[in-house]
């Protein structure tokens, strides 16, 4: 069955260390995969995308991640954080080029302490 | 910065009501979707619509769900008798294109049902 695991529901992290986000999905077929972030009050905006190519991508505010085909895995870093990093972040896939028809993981609330 | 809009942001209602969200996409967005969280669980995708028909749907989208593009700008989903478990937050999403999975997401509409 095709899934998608985010195995950490929370993580707090103090401001200015790195941080790592785990994805994991479970496809034998092609996938594209995706962060979303989600702060408070707003709706879901994309931070990166891997479609093809790099396996290393780079999204906005300074996250990147990193696709292992080999671990099924997809996770987020950013070598220092902010208090304004603060929000849920979303791992999703599209499997087998199925249009946008994205399979969410549990998300991530990433919460930044001064 | 073009965004797709959610109204109304909290709508309470009585279980068996019907009862329509809408959105506003952003203009020159060809795809629309759906996707609904329920409380402490995934974000999971409901339905996909393109050239005025629906394009993909998941199980959940039973046939007390429907879909419509009423006119050149709005997005509805409605709901002919709702229940219990259809509380939850509905996102709605558009995109240019297909395939790519970029989506861009409203800030959602919460549905209580009592």
């Amino acid at each position: 069955a095709q899934s998608v695991t985010q195995l950490d529901s929370q993580v707090p992290v103090f401001e200015e260390a790195p941080v790592e986000l785990r994805c994991n999905y479970s496809s034998s077929v092609s996938v594209y995969l995706f962060w979303y972030v989600q702060y408070p009050n707003q709706g879901l905006q994309l931070l990166l995308k891997y479609l093809s190519g790099s396996t290393l991508v780079k999204g906005i505010n300074g996250f990147e991640a990193e696709f292992n085909k080999s671990q099924t895995s997809f996770h987020l870093r950013k070598p220092s954080v902010h208090i304004s990093d603060t929000a849920e972040y979303f791992c999703a896939v599209v499997f087998n080029n199925a249009g946008n028809m994205l399979t969410f993981g549990g998300g991530t609330r990433l919460m930044v302490k001064p | 910065e073009p965004e797709v809009t959610q109204t109304p942001s909290h709508q309470v209602t009585q279980m068996g009501q019907e009862v329509i969200l809408r959105c506003v996409p952003i203009s020159n967005h060809l795809y629309f979707y759906w996707y609904r969280q329920i409380l402490g669980q995934k974000v999971e995708f409901l339905v996909s619509f393109y050239n005025n028909e629906i394009s993909e749907k998941s199980e959940i989208f039973d046939d007390q769900f429907s879909v419509e593009r009423p006119d050149g700008s709005n997005f509805t989903l409605k709901i002919r008798s709702t229940k219990l478990e259809d509380s939850a937050m509905y996102f709605c999403a558009s995109s240019r294109t297909a395939g790519t999975g970029e989506l861009f997401f409203g800030e959602g509409s919460r549905l209580t049902v009592l």
